[in-house]
């Protein structure tokens, strides 16, 4: 079983700065098969990357996804006031699909 | 509109049984993947099962293996979640989500409102 963890917990940033997510996997993520989340209070998740770094649909370019392997990362390159929120990622490479914890960017 | 609409969530004892709905719209229903994941409050999310377009690939996380089972109805463009023998820390909000794939998970890429289940005494 594949066990995600993110890092950090929280992340205190203001508008304009660069934020850099990270995501470690207890074994090899087979054919990049990860995924990121963004989940704001009180709404479904949205899927903002998948196969490490192709963004989906809709989604701002500002989002990037990259990693391979074991380490993963989301960096938001400018962050703008409806970015704050929390953020997980998630394999498909081997069953059980695991979550990792989640990383809450917060404003500072 | 691409929509899903979770159903069946509410108020169950210890040990007592719960089907979740889960009706699709605006898009070929049995082109894709389906999956449900859950949120305790306050928690992150978690995973619970996933199904393949033609049911024949099915997978569950290990807290709810042999007590959940997932099935789809295409002729109907329905998800269901039946919930045997239920415990407290089943207690979540369930989300129905959409797959970009039929088959292989790839990102879950549409999501439903969800649904409250609330397991107590």
């Amino acid at each position: 079983e594949i066990v995600l963890t993110q890092s950090p917990g929280t992340l205190s940033l203001s508008p304009g700065e660069r934020a850099t997510l990270s995501c470690r996997a207890s074994q090899s993520v087979s054919s990049s098969y990860l995924a990121w989340y963004q989940q704001k209070l009180g709404q479904a998740p949205r899927l903002l990357i998948y196969g490490a770094s192709s963004r989906a649909t809709g989604i701002p370019d500002r989002f990037s996804g990259s990693g391979s392997g074991t380490d993963f990362t989301l960096t938001i390159s400018r962050l703008e006031p409806e970015d704050f929120a929390v953020y997980y990622c998630q394999q498909y490479g081997s069953s059980p699909w695991a979550f990792g914890q989640g990383t809450k960017v917060e404003i500072k | 509109e691409v929509q899903l609409v979770e159903f069946g969530g509410g108020l169950v004892q210890p040990g007592r049984s719960l089907r979740l709905s889960c009706a699709a719209s605006g898009f070929t229903f049995d082109d894709y993947a389906m999956h449900w994941v859950r949120q305790a409050p306050g928690k992150g999310l978690e995973w619970v099962s996933s199904i393949s377009w033609s049911s024949g690939s099915i997978g569950y996380a290990d807290s709810v293996k042999g007590r959940f089972t997932i099935s789809r109805d295409n002729a109907k463009n329905s998800l269901y979640l039946q919930m045997n023998s239920l415990r407290a820390e089943d207690t979540a909000f369930y989300y129905c989500a959409k797959d970009l794939r039929s088959s292989t998970p790839m990102g879950m890429d549409v999501w439903g409102q969800g649904t409250t289940v609330t397991v107590s005494s």
